[in-house]
């Protein structure tokens, strides 16, 4: 089945500092989402990305979607203490009858102030 | 944040017993599903819904079943709860399949003792 590796699970950083999570799809994807949970909450929707090198921005985000579409990254510049939470992304296969959508096992970012 | 109300919010019963967890949405939005989320698998889908009584198993499903009988409510049944099964449950809508943002409730924490 498909799966989808996102590295690196934790991620320490010093506030200010930039950070940056990876996933990677064993299988070519029609789409890629991102989303953010706070430690004890929710996942919060981010962003879509659908096109081939599609790159979008949000402020001090910025999202990456593969040339193959098949990895993606998203990067954090100058992070600050309200970025802490857990990051996942969530591909949804592009092939095969059953459409459907794994998530990545999520990147722990902590911000030390 | 969307009209998603998970109940209960936490629960712990013991092995064998039924289990039933109740997603309440005010959005009238079509697609509904649970997801089970533990430490170092991300998000898993368990069963989701494509209208009422309209449902299809998700890649973790053994051992749930789930009914939609009005377009607002999705439950999730545990019919004899086992220890594997302690996680937190996240119950989510969204209005297309997959292709859109999807609207996390506040889930729920099940210890299965």
């Amino acid at each position: 089945g498909q799966q989808v590796m996102q590295i690196p699970q934790y991620q320490h950083v010093q506030e200010g500092e930039d950070f940056t999570t990876y996933c990677n799809s064993s299988t070519t994807l029609s789409n890629i989402q991102w989303y953010k949970q706070r430690p004890g909450g929710h996942p919060v929707f981010l962003i879509q990305l659908v096109k081939s090198g599609e790159v979008k921005k949000q402020k001090r985000l910025t999202f990456q979607f593969g040339e193959a579409k098949k990895n993606s990254s998203l990067h954090i510049t100058a992070t600050q203490t309200t970025d802490v939470g857990t990051y996942f992304c969530a591909g949804e296969a592009s092939s095969g009858s059953a459409r459907q959508l794994t998530f990545g096992s999520g990147t722990q970012l902590t911000v030390l102030p | 944040d969307a009209g998603i109300t998970q109940s209960p919010r936490h629960k712990v019963t013991e092995t064998g017993t039924p289990v039933t967890l109740r997603c309440h949405q005010t959005e009238n939005h079509r697609y509904m599903y649970w997801y089970r989320q533990d430490p170092g698998h991300g998000l898993r889908l368990i069963h989701y819904s494509y209208g009422v009584k309209d449902t299809d198993k998700g890649e973790v499903s053994d051992g749930y079943s789930v009914s939609r009988s009005k377009t607002e409510d999705f439950l999730l049944t545990l019919e004899s709860a086992t220890s594997s099964q302690t996680s937190v449950y996240f119950c989510a809508i969204s209005e297309l399949y997959l292709n859109t943002e999807a609207f996390f409730g506040q889930g729920t924490r099940l210890t299965v003792v």
